[in-house]
């Protein structure tokens, strides 16, 4: 079945130590996203790429990086996690759609704890 | 600020009633659509009804749209245990960009 898979489903990491989580599609979706939701709160949009091209949101900090390097496969990195970064992660994709509405499709997310 | 903000916060009804959450947003869209976020899990799409829509249906859900009023509503008919979820509202926010409301918690009480 096509699917969004996210690997780790769990991640603990230390305050200051880089993390990456990654995110791989079998939907050959133009579009990828990345989201973080904390407890209770809406998804919130980190950026999105539009094949190669990489969209950021004004207000995701520095600290977050992402990478795409083929359509399958998406990355975010985060460089020195703080207590706040703890959340879930979530990674979409969606198709252009000639007709507009871009339904996501989302994978299970990966949970990040730092200690 | 958040384009959707979601009413009831959370819901608790019993298995057999019918459940409504709604949803307003602040500026004109093209569509709207409704996702659905098992605890721990990603969200799944339930739905899409686009601005010249007023009313549309899958299965037990009906989704209406109100442009004039800038709000929406999902009504899920006769519920059940398995129901029990996160209910979000997103807009389209200009590209690809979703903006997501905070979401109504439903509990279905068997």
């Amino acid at each position: 079945d096509a699917m969004v898979i996210q690997n780790p489903r769990y991640q603990v990491t230390q305050f200051g130590k880089p993390v990456t989580l990654s995110c791989s599609q079998t939907l050959n979706h133009n579009v990828m996203y990345w989201y973080q939701q904390k407890s209770s709160q809406a998804p919130k949009l980190l950026f999105h790429y539009y094949d190669k091209d990489f969209n950021n949101e004004a207000d995701t900090p520095d600290n977050f990086q992402s990478r795409r390097p083929n359509t399958s496969f998406c990355f975010l990195d985060i460089r020195s996690p703080g207590l706040g970064d703890a959340a879930m992660y979530l990674c979409a994709t969606s198709r252009v759609a000639v007709s507009g509405g871009n339904e996501q499709f989302f994978g299970p997310g990966t949970r990040l704890t730092v200690l | 600020s958040q384009q959707g903000e979601e009413d009831p916060q959370a819901l608790s009804i019993q298995e057999g009633e019918n459940a409504t959450m709604n949803c307003s947003y602040k500026t004109s869209i093209n569509n709207l659509q409704w996702y659905r976020q098992n605890s721990g899990r990603g969200l799944v799409h339930l739905i899409l009804i686009r601005s010249n829509e007023r009313e549309k249906h899958s299965g037990r859900l009906r989704v209406t749209l109100d442009t004039s009023k800038k709000s929406s509503s999902l009504l899920i008919t006769a519920s059940r245990a398995a129901d029990t979820a996160s209910y979000f509202c997103a807009t389209d926010a200009g590209g690809f960009k979703t903006i997501f409301g905070a979401g109504t918690r439903l509990f279905v009480k068997a």
